[in-house]
């Protein structure tokens, strides 16, 4: 039952431009999002969540988007550099006492100078 | 320096033997988890606890055991039973449950092979 899917595995991005990367999920009870940045050989370090009761986060060059209508979670980043590089997870909590993550498969983000 | 550490880096066994992969943090968390990456799954969820001697099953935890008897270890044996132990382990913690959605913090890592 996969409740959560990343369906580009790799995306390359100039530098400079903006890198958009997506997750669709099934669960509506899902009421965090989260979006996690690992390099190789190395644990997750987080990046920026959102509530379900919101549509658009921003921290500085990161913003996320959420449109619960169709299930969608998007993490832009702009502008893109080359240590962004990285593989990106975005993440899920159920609710309110279930202190279970879902991940997603992620995606392996690649600038290009 | 707060943080969570993980070790050994990378580890090999046998098959057929049980191994004890070492997580520990100084950052004061109540909540601690196990998860293990394989290629193009994700992080999957083995084991969580929140408090001191109380654990929970994840959704994959069979071949695997848990323990946790100081608030800052969470100890995690890969038992002969697991059929496929090769993997990345991955040990996080939290500040309490994460009821504002408060992240994860994950150590570096252990990797495993089992030949």
């Amino acid at each position: 039952d996969q409740q959560v899917k990343q369906n580009s595995p790799s995306l390359s991005v100039q530098e400079g431009r903006i890198s958009i990367l997506n997750c669709d999920y099934t669960n509506s009870m899902f009421d965090y999002f989260l979006w996690y940045k690992k390099y190789p050989a190395e644990g997750p370090t987080f990046l920026i969540s959102i509530s379900s009761i919101k549509d658009k986060n921003e921290d500085g060059r990161f913003t996320v988007f959420l449109n619960k209508s169709a299930k969608h979670l998007s993490l832009h980043i702009v502008p893109s550099q080359p240590g962004d590089s990285a593989v990106y997870f975005c993440a899920f909590r159920r609710g309110f006492g279930n202190e279970k993550l879902t991940f997603g498969t992620g995606t392996r983000l690649t600038i290009i100078p | 320096d707060g943080g969570i550490t993980q070790s050994p880096k990378y580890l090999f066994r046998k098959e057929g033997q049980n191994v004890t992969l070492s997580c520990e943090q100084n950052l004061n968390h109540d909540a601690m988890y196990w998860y293990r990456q394989d290629p193009g799954q994700g992080l999957r969820l083995i084991y969580y606890s929140q408090i001191v001697n109380d654990f929970q099953k994840g959704d994959i935890a069979e071949g695997y055991s848990v323990s946790r008897e100081k608030k800052e270890s969470f100890p995690l044996t890969v038992t002969s039973a697991q059929k496929n132990p090769t993997a990345f382990y991955l040990c996080a913690s939290s500040a309490g449950s994460p009821r504002s959605g408060s992240p994860l913090h994950f150590g570096n890592g252990t990797r495993l092979t089992v030949t």
